[in-house]
């Protein structure tokens, strides 16, 4: 069974600094991993999907890397803005399905 | 281009009450999914459907949840009877095809938030 772990589960900084959030799974076997966003009250919302055979994905100031063999992702986000208050979630996709981990919660302090 | 609809946004119920939840995918797209999320934790997925057909049903409470899909365009999920545990946010989301390797993103509702006292 596919298990996605997210750490921290939260994180505070101030305006301006550059994020790193990181996602590991323990089943290497996966098709493709995504970074989406969920704002309180909405649904999620896709930032970046990383096909299995690349190495990283850039949009933006959002740039995620992936390492199947170690069986870890970081999504970078740079010059953070409060706007990017948000929780942001990491899923993996093999054998048709998605598995979440449960997502760092960030804070962005004007 | 319209995005996912559902439909209750909130809802209270006691335990051992039924409840409904209704879900509108984007126009022409095969798959449903109906995902819970517990408070802190990420999704989890309950039920996929391509078209009118289940795809995976593996994690479905089935001896209180069900689902379907008429027509293979609008869903409802049903809890009966509720308990405490199934408070939660209840995710619908819909890709234009299902592929092992899922390339096309799934586009995900608002969500509804369901209390169970």
């Amino acid at each position: 069974k596919q298990e996605v772990t997210q750490i921290p589960a939260a994180l505070s900084v101030p305006e301006g600094e550059n994020l790193v959030l990181n996602c590991s799974f323990t089943d290497s076997a996966i098709y493709n991993l995504q970074w989406f966003r969920q704002d309180p009250g909405k649904g999620l919302t896709s930032l970046l999907l990383i096909q299995s055979s690349q190495r990283e994905q850039t949009s933006g100031r959002l740039n995620a890397s992936l390492d199947k063999s170690s069986g870890r992702s970081t999504l970078y986000i740079a010059a953070s803005q409060p706007g990017d208050s948000a929780t942001y979630l990491c899923a993996v996709i093999n054998d048709y399905k998605l598995s979440f981990g449960a997502g760092t919660t960030v804070t962005v302090r004007a | 281009e319209a995005g996912v609809a559902q439909s209750p946004r909130y809802k209270i119920i006691e335990k051992r009450q039924s409840v409904a939840f209704w879900c509108n995918p984007i126009s022409g797209h095969a798959t449903l999914y109906w995902y819970q999320q517990i408070l802190g934790q990420g999704p989890k997925l309950l039920i996929q459907f391509q078209n009118n057909g289940v795809v995976d049903d593996s994690q479905l409470p089935k001896d209180r949840f069900s689902a379907e899909r008429l027509k293979g365009v609008d869903s409802t999920l049903k809890i009966q009877p509720a308990k405490l545990e199934d408070s939660a946010v209840y995710l619908c989301a819909s890709s234009p095809l299902v592929s092992r390797a899922s390339t096309d993103t799934q586009y995900f509702g608002p969500g509804t938030r369901l209390t169970v006292l």
